[in-house]
């Protein structure tokens, strides 16, 4: 079926470095997609999103890239903060017909001090 | 400005009986969607209301229903509860729809025993 995957569900690092966590997405119509933060006990929080017809978007600190060809995008976070430790979601967005958000399982970010 | 409120936070029911879950807004927003997140299948869109139309929808069973107000305010009804409907129910607002910047609540924590 439809399906939004993610290559690692835990990523532990340390403080200051630089995180990227990936996600697979599986089909090749979908034209949106956003990255979403939950922490503990909270809705998800949006991040950051990019259009197809884009292959890099930048934020603060961090940036996403989206790599069409292998059906691939990535969320980098620049100096990663225990602040940042929360599980992360990509989600893709199919435009024909109906329009609905694809979410992958989430990856799990731990940031030690 | 007031974030998006849901109310109850915490629901029990009992297999059979029917639920309703509410969700405020942001001023101004006149999209409301919601979602269901769970352990086993992680978060579902289940449908987006826009000026009180449902405008997209999910894969879920007609079980699962929804309805918005003229002032965006939003609700969404399970019938003939089962104990697979034990979740976490999101709702989400925005200005623009499922693109762009959306904004969750903390969810309804629904439990079916």
């Amino acid at each position: 079926g439809e399906s939004v995957g993610l290559h690692l569900p835990t990523l532990s690092v340390q403080e200051g470095d630089n995180s990227i966590i990936n996600c697979a997405y599986s089909n090749s119509a979908s034209d949106y997609f956003i990255w979403y933060k939950q922490e503990s006990g909270k809705g998800p929080q949006f991040i950051i999103d990019i259009r197809s017809n884009m292959d890099k978007r930048q934020g603060q600190r961090v940036t996403v890239l989206l790599n069409k060809t292998v059906k691939h995008l990535s969320l980098q976070i620049a100096a990663t903060q225990p602040g940042d430790s929360a599980v992360y979601f990509c989600a893709e967005n199919k435009s024909t017909g109906f329009q609905k958000l694809v979410f992958g399982t989430g990856t799990r970010l731990l940031v030690s001090p | 400005k007031a974030g998006v409120t849901q109310t109850p936070r915490y629901l029990i029911k009992t297999r059979g009986q029917q639920v309703t879950l509410s969700c405020s807004p942001i001023s101004g927003h006149r999209s409301v969607s919601w979602y269901q997140q769970t352990p086993g299948q992680g978060l579902q869109f289940l449908f987006e209301y826009f000026s009180e139309t449902q405008r997209n929808k999910g894969n879920f069973p007609g079980r699962f229903s929804g309805r918005q107000f003229s002032n965006s305010r939003s609700e969404m009804n399970v019938s003939t509860l089962e104990l697979g409907d034990s979740a976490l129910y999101l709702c989400a607002s925005s200005l623009e729809g499922l693109r762009g910047e959306a904004f969750f609540g903390q969810g309804t924590r629904l439990t079916v025993v």
